[in-house]
């Protein structure tokens, strides 16, 4: 069966320092990858998308994400976080279905906080 | 980046009553997607749409829902009777093809009484 685990719960990390979420997905298929951040009382917002090629993908607000097959995880890094990055992450992986259409799979999600 | 809107963004309703969730997705998008999210927990898939058909439904998408997207208007959600389990947050979603990135919505928030 298809899924999308976050290990972290919650997340919280001093500005500046630096961030990783986990993510780790299991689908048999070619696995097309997403990060979402949600805001408070807020819809998704893409943040970086991985389909193919270069493993390490980049996203915005300097967010960046590598796919490693081998460990079937998508982990999203980031070098240097702002208060403002305090939100909810979600990964997602898209499943295929007949017709060509697809779903997504979230993970539980991550609720990073940004101390001062 | 794209924009799908979502009419209302909040509803309460007694039990039993029907409710439609109404989505303008970005306007060259071809498939349509609704999901649920129950406060503070992650987003479940309930259905998407293409061609004027369904093409897949979870589980979750009870006898009791039923979507639409007349003429190229609003894609709608309709709950017909609601009932207490269905208060959530509603997010659609639009994505050009199938598989490629899905723009969401802000969500309807649906209080069901």
């Amino acid at each position: 069966a298809q899924s999308v685990t976050q290990p972290d719960a919650r997340v919280t990390v001093s500005e500046g320092a630096s961030l990783q979420l986990r993510c780790k997905y299991s689908y048999s298929g070619t696995p097309y990858l997403f990060w979402y951040v949600q805001y408070p009382r807020q819809g998704l917002q893409l943040l970086l998308k991985y389909y193919s090629g270069d493993p390490v993908v980049q996203g915005v607000n300097g967010f960046e994400a590598e796919f490693i097959k081998s460990n079937s995880s998508f982990h999203l890094r980031k070098a240097s976080v702002h208060w403002s990055d305090s939100a909810v992450y979600f990964c997602a992986v898209s499943v295929s279905h007949q017709g060509g259409s697809a779903k997504l799979i979230f993970g539980e999600g991550t609720k990073l906080t940004v101390s001062s | 980046g794209p924009k799908v809107l979502q009419i209302p963004s909040h509803q309460i309703i007694d039990m039993g009553q029907m409710v439609t969730l109404n989505c303008d997705p970005v306007s060259n998008h071809l498939y349509f997607y609704w999901y649920k999210q129950i406060l503070g927990q992650q987003m479940e898939f309930l259905v998407n749409f293409y061609n004027g058909k369904v093409m897949e439904k979870s589980k979750l998408f009870k006898d009791q829902f039923s979507v639409e997207r007349p003429d190229g208007s609003y894609f709608t959600l309709k709950i017909q009777p609601t009932a207490l389990e269905d208060s959530a947050v509603y997010f659609c979603a639009s994505s050009l093809l199938g598989g490629l990135e899905q723009y969401f919505g802000p969500g309807t928030r649906l209080t069901v009484l």
